[in-house]
Formats: C-alpha cells, structure tokens, sequence
C-alpha cells in the first residue's frame, strides 16, 4: 500500500544553517505530495504542494521538488530561523475515491540562535 | 474566517469509560476528516465525511469507535468502551470537497487513558 518515510529527528540546527529533511515514498500511480508543519501548540498547516512529477512546491523560504525517478519530496530552505522550529510532516495523497492524506512520522526542527 | 474547532482541548479517563470529541469545521466546508495521531507517529486518517455520508472509514475500529455527522455540519467521535492504546491526539480537518482540496487543521484533542 501507500507509505511515506521521513528521517527521523531531532534535527537541531544553528540559525541561518541550511536545511534538508528527506522524504521519500511509495506509493501506486502519481500521487500528490505534501509538507505540513506544526508549531508549538498550533495545528497542523499545509506548508507546500506538488501535484505532478517535476513540480517545485514552495512556501516561506521552503521548496520540495516531487522527484518521480527517486520517489522522493526532500524538504530544503537555505537560511534557517529560530522561528521555524516545529514538528515537519510529510504526505501524499493517493489516487483512491477518498484522496486520504497518508503522513509519514514527523521530523522535529530545533534552531537555536 | 474562523478555523476548526475542537472540544475538548483535553480529556483523561480510565480504560473502559466512554469518551466523545467535538469537531465544528470551517463553515462551507462540505469533507470533513477525524485522524488519530500517536506520540511519535504521523497522523493516521480514521474516518471521512461528504456532507453527513461516510467516504472512507477503513482504518476506524468499528467494534468500539463510531462517528456521525448530523446535518452535515458538526461532528462528533465517540469511543466506547476505551482502552489504553487509544490514547493519543485525534485531529478534525475540514476542506471544501473531498479531492485535492487543502485540508485544514483542527488544534485536536488530547486523550489519555489510564
């Protein structure tokens, strides 16, 4: 069936360091692919998309690019800030009737000053 | 416009008891999502609405967890009789449709089971 892996964390970076969180899935047919973040006490929010093979998803300094060949959504931003700090989840979105959101485990960011 | 609300924030309660969640999605939306989510793991989808018809309840464990949604609007979650693998926080979404339409997040609730 559909699944997402995502490197585990913590990930602890220095303010201002570049940043790569993997992802890489399986998954039938072309799904879509998703980042969602959640912040300290917050809900989960769509931080960037990509529907199609190819596709750079971008949002807040983030970008992903839906890498078909490597089955991969890797999540990168160039200058980190403390701000960013939050729990980063990974997901697609099959082809069934229901297009259910399949999450993989979360990736924890600490950026310290 | 106003987000998705959740009650309550928290709740703890003895395995066996009952429990039931809250959701009030975004006003319009017509899909609305619960999804469970264990420390440490991704949230996992348990069971959506169209409009007050279940699209997809696969992964929601029948024989003691039921959800409706009266009217097409609110909904609630209830888990009976409740056991310690269920704790966890179980998160309400809402969008528009069903189909790549963005879902939106609900604060969950925090359920412990002692």
């Amino acid at each position: 069936g559909n699944s997402v892996t995502q490197m585990e964390g913590p990930v602890t970076l220095s303010e201002e360091a570049f940043l790569t969180i993997n992802c890489t899935y399986t998954a039938t047919g072309y799904p879509s692919l998703f980042w969602y973040v959640q912040y300290p006490g917050e809900g989960l929010q769509l931080l960037l998309k990509a529907t199609k093979a190819d596709d750079k998803g971008s949002n807040k300094g983030f970008e992903a690019t839906y890498r078909k060949e490597t089955t991969s959504f890797h999540l990168e931003k160039g200058s980190v800030q403390v701000s960013d700090s939050a729990v980063y989840f990974c997901a697609l979105s099959g082809m069934d009737s229901s297009y259910k959101l399949i999450f993989g485990s979360g990736t924890r960011l600490l950026v310290r000053p | 416009e106003a987000g998705v609300a959740q009650s309550p924030r928290y709740k703890i309660i003895e395995k066996r008891q009952s429990v039931a969640f809250w959701c009030n999605p975004i006003s319009g939306h017509a899909t609305l999502y619960w999804y469970q989510q264990i420390l440490g793991q991704g949230p996992k989808l348990l069971i959506q609405f169209q409009n007050n018809g279940v699209v997809d309840d696969s992964q929601l464990p029948k024989d003691r967890f039921s959800a409706e949604r009266l009217k097409g609007v609110d909904s609630t979650l209830k888990i009976q009789p409740a056991k310690l693998e269920d704790s966890a926080v179980y998160l309400c979404a809402s969008s528009l449709a069903g189909g790549i339409y963005e879902q939106y997040f609900g604060p969950g609730t925090r359920l412990t089971v002692t």
